[in-house]
């Protein structure tokens, strides 16, 4: 079975701290992807990034960095110097290669971070 | 510009009321699929496509209908809704070409059923 989870359902931060998101997955596929969503106020699903199993290295995008951890099944999302803007719903999600024809994501529950001034 | 358009994005109806929601993608994808957002259950998956006239059932098929007469139209069809369909819906898309099949969603419509 697979599964997603992200245990931490809201954070609260004040504008500029750092803030890390995490999530657990479980999977028996030795190749898969994992993704994570941002859904600000309005509600569309934003694409942040795809990772690939076979992938550890870690990743920085501006202000946002990821940390893949195949030993511990962990994929966290750090924010750096947290902008109100960052204020958002925020999901990972995991998909297995060996899917079969549907190959649908798998879904954490998100965490709702809210930024504050 | 490559995307996935939903209509309507909001639609507010009433208990029974037949309602189709429509799903459009520009990028000549095979795969599309159908997922609704519930505060607490996340997004579940509730039909797929992989191609014209390929459909099947994913998590939470009840209640619903979806046809695939044309690759680039992928619509959900509620024939007689209730309140418990009331959600947040967002259709996806995605080329099979690949290994990663990376999937483009579309804006999400919101259901309000009374």
């Amino acid at each position: 079975a697979q599964k997603v989870t992200q245990a931490q359902t809201e954070i609260s931060v004040v504008e500029k701290e750092d803030v890390t998101l995490d999530c657990v997955y479980e999977t028996r596929d030795t190749t898969y992807y994992l993704f994570w969503y941002k859904q600000p106020p309005s509600g569309e699903l934003v694409f942040l990034i795809r990772r690939n199993s076979f992938d550890e290295q870690n990743e920085i995008s501006g202000r946002y960095s990821w940390n893949f951890q195949k030993s511990t099944s962990s994929f966290n999302f750090t924010i750096t110097a947290s902008q109100v803007v960052d204020s958002a719903v925020y999901f990972c999600a995991l998909r297995a290669h060996n899917a079969g024809n549907n190959r649908k994501l798998i879904w954490g529950l998100g965490t709702s971070l809210a930024v504050n001034p | 510009e490559a995307q996935v358009t939903q209509n309507p994005r909001y639609l507010i109806t009433v208990t029974g009321k037949k309602l189709t929601v429509t799903c459009s993608q520009n990028m000549n994808h095979e795969y599309m699929s159908w997922y609704r957002q519930d505060p607490g259950l996340g997004l579940r998956q509730i039909y797929y496509s992989m191609n014209v006239e390929v459909t099947d059932k994913g998590d939470v098929p009840e209640g619903y209908k979806v046809s695939r007469k044309e690759k680039r139209n992928f619509p959900l069809i509620l024939e007689s809704p209730s309140p418990n369909q009331t959600s947040l819906y967002f259709c996806a898309s995605s080329s099979i070409a690949g290994a990663v099949w990376e999937q483009y969603f579309g804006p999400g419509t919101r259901l309000t059923v009374t």
